[in-house]
């Protein structure tokens, strides 16, 4: 069974420029996770979907970075502009409503330089 | 926010041995979970526990839903080389809906 697919595995940009990485949860799974994770802070909630609804994006570090879920198959993370300081490993992860296991995907490596 | 100490930071050990890592909040958690993350990888589901005392194995690996609610262990049994990883203990708070929170890591290094 395929599990949570993302893309682009690896990015590198400059500074300004706008970044989309884009994530398809595993089939049948409802509820969508948007992962940062860098060395000095760890693994950080962005923002997560329920039934392609934003439920808490109190994770969204500003208004530079944005969330989308048009539908249960398919998600976005938008940064515009994006900034050095962004640069991390961004995992998207799914699981079933109500279970609290979510499923990882392999990561989209940032670099803005 | 709440948080979850995670020890130890980092473990080298040789082939063969056992392992014990922990986690420890003050906070109640309704679920532990531990994942493992390969280099390059995301993390990857290990055990899930949904219940105080709980103790459940996966092959070479063991974990414990503390009796407080308030702690968890994972011990992994003769380890190998491919155990090397980064180990994450991850709780679903009660009042949390479906956020997790994350330690910050067990780094485990394995000596042939």
């Amino acid at each position: 069974d395929a599990g949570v697919i993302q893309s682009p595995r690896h990015e590198v940009t400059e500074m300004g420029q706008e970044v989309t990485l884009r994530c398809k949860p595993i089939s049948g799974h409802n509820s969508l996770f948007w992962y940062r994770q860098t060395m000095m802070r760890g693994l950080e909630l962005l923002i997560y979907f329920n039934n392609n609804v934003p439920i808490d994006d109190s994770g969204m570090p500003e208004d530079r970075f944005s969330a989308k879920m048009p539908n249960a198959s398919f998600s976005t993370l938008k940064i515009q502009p994006s900034e050095p300081r962004d640069s991390a490993v961004y995992f998207c992860a799914s699981s079933l409503s109500g279970m609290e296991t979510q499923y990882f995907g392999p990561g989209t490596r940032l670099l803005v330089l | 926010g709440q948080q979850l100490n995670q020890s130890p930071q980092s473990m080298f050990i040789q082939e063969g041995e056992d392992v014990s890592m922990n986690c420890t909040s003050s906070s109640i958690f309704n679920t532990w979970l531990w994942y493992k993350q390969d280099p390059g990888e995301g993390p990857v589901l290990l055990i899930a526990l949904y219940k105080a005392g709980e103790l459940t194995s996966n092959g070479r690996l063991t974990a414990q839903f503390g009796i407080t609610r308030k702690d968890s262990f994972l011990n992994i049994s003769a380890s190998i080389p491919s155990d090397v990883g980064i180990y994450f203990c991850a709780g679903q708070l009660p009042t949390s809906g479906s956020r997790l929170t994350f330690g910050e890591g067990t780094q485990l290094t394995v000596n042939p």
